[in-house]
């Protein structure tokens, strides 16, 4: 199984540019999460989706946007990237029934300039 | 508002030398919590879960415990390839979510 896929695995925007990240899960998975992480700041909840459908705010979800494509796709967009945006973003999926972890991708290290 | 805390941020041990991680919490009703271990440039990987005080789950070198206000990750006889962050997270009983701390950076010399 591959688990949990996240594309692309760098990428470099100026100021002002959009981008999509996307993610996909083949393990079946009901709910599916978007973190960042930045040096000393820990894992911060972006958005999240606790089934297809559905998508809630996590802590910081300002300037971004997500998509719930289908279950086995969450998408996170920026729409007007800000060097604020630099980071490290993982996409996780969780099943849920039976309280088990996160299973996380590889994630995608945006820099912003 | 669900806290995670782990200490210390930075441990450093020779090989062989036994240590304890520590994530101390403050959750309305806990649900479960989590321990991950990240490499550098890696999403975390989960290691346990832990659903009650007094649970114990082990793994080759690591062993987790957890009581009503904290958790330990007890590393046994450290190698070098035990070196990554290790990451605590809580599952509140009211959320789908999990709330993470800012990890620990573990460093094994040989």
């Amino acid at each position: 199984n591959a688990g949990v896929t996240q594309t692309p695995k760098f990428q470099v925007l100026k100021t002002g540019q959009s981008m999509t990240l996307q993610c996909a899960q083949d393990m079946n998975h009901n709910s599916m999460y978007w973190y960042r992480q930045d040096p000393g700041m820990g894992l911060r909840l972006i958005y999240y989706s606790a089934s297809e459908g559905t998508t809630d705010k996590g802590e910081v979800p300002n300037g971004y946007n997500v998509s719930r494509l289908n279950k086995r796709e969450f998408s996170l967009r920026l729409e007007s990237a800000a060097p604020s945006q630099t980071s490290v973003y993982f996409c996780a999926s969780r099943k849920e029934t039976g309280g088990g972890g996160y299973t996380f991708g590889s994630g995608t290290r945006l820099t912003v300039v | 508002e669900d806290q995670v805390t782990q200490s210390p941020e930075a441990l450093r041990l020779q090989e062989g030398e036994s240590s304890s991680l520590n994530c101390s919490y403050t959750v309305s009703g806990l649900r479960g919590l989590f321990w991950y271990r990240q490499d550098p440039g890696k999403g975390p990987e989960f290691l346990f879960t832990l659903y009650s005080a007094g649970e114990e789950k082990e793994k080759e070198r690591l062993k987790a415990t957890l009581t009503k206000k904290e958790s330990f990750l007890h590393i046994t006889a450290p190698k070098p390839e035990d070196s990554a962050t290790y990451l605590c997270a809580v599952w509140n009983s009211g959320y789908s979510t999990l709330t993470f701390g800012k990890g620990t950076m573990l460093l094994v010399s040989p």
